[in-house]
């Protein structure tokens, strides 16, 4: 079974361009979320999708949005890049069970934005 | 507010030791946690989940321990291997309400290096 793909895998902006990333989970999940991760750090939760809402969104400002379409694949889009914006960008996808519980959050091999 | 932490940036294990890695939390409402392990250039990977209810969650050479009452968790891995070698975060979530888990906050990693 393939497992969470993302695109594109490199990607080079300038500062102030818009930028989209996309995401593919793995079949049958529902739910998608998407983390910022800079070097020497941990993941940051960006955004949160389930059933095409979303369910939850982190510290990070209007620039920053996604959307889920109906064969559950994301879109996280930044507009007016910012140097520090330069960042490993993840998406994870999870099965949603009975009441809108999920559980583990798998992730794709991300996509490695660089703006100069 | 960092409320997940890695206190030891690295650890050196010798192949066929223990490698005991540890985490500390902040937050009391978290009540699902988990590992995951990182190689360069790729997404971080599952290794193994411990939910609030239980204190110890053992699959293969990986066991997790939580400590509740400290609020601290440990992975073990014996025998190490050089393909251990990695960094390894844990995460940590709760059920906030329909949202459930869909939000993972890590701690800054470790990286773990088994020597042959």
């Amino acid at each position: 079974d393939a497992g969470v793909t993302q695109s594109p895998t490199h990607l080079i902006k300038t500062r102030g361009q818009h930028v989209t990333l996309r995401c593919s989970p793995i079949s049958g999940h529902k739910s998608v979320s998407w983390y910022q991760q800079v070097l020497g750090q941990g993941p940051q939760f960006i955004f949160q999708y389930y059933e095409k809402e979303e369910r939850g969104r982190g510290n990070f400002p209007d620039r920053f949005s996604a959307r889920q379409f109906p064969n559950y694949s994301s879109e996280l889009n930044v507009n007016a890049l910012l140097l520090g914006d330069s960042a490993l960008y993840l998406c994870a996808s999870s099965w949603v069970i009975a009441g809108g519980l999920q559980e583990t959050q798998y992730f794709g091999p991300g996509t490695r934005l660089l703006v100069l | 507010d960092q409320q997940v932490k890695q206190n030891s940036p690295s650890l050196s294990v010798q192949e066929g030791r223990i490698s005991i890695l540890n985490c500390d939390y902040t937050n009391s409402m978290f009540d699902y946690f988990l590992w995951y392990k990182k190689y360069p250039a790729e997404g971080p990977t599952f290794l193994i989940s411990i939910s609030s209810i239980k204190d110890k969650n053992e699959d293969g050479r990986f066991t997790v321990f939580l400590n509740k009452s400290a609020k601290h968790l440990s992975l073990h891995i014996v025998p190490s291997q050089p393909g251990d070698s990695a960094v390894y975060f844990c995460a940590s979530s709760w059920n906030a309400g329909g949202t459930s888990y869909g939000k993972l906050t890590f701690g800054q990693g470790t990286i773990l290096t088994v020597h042959p």
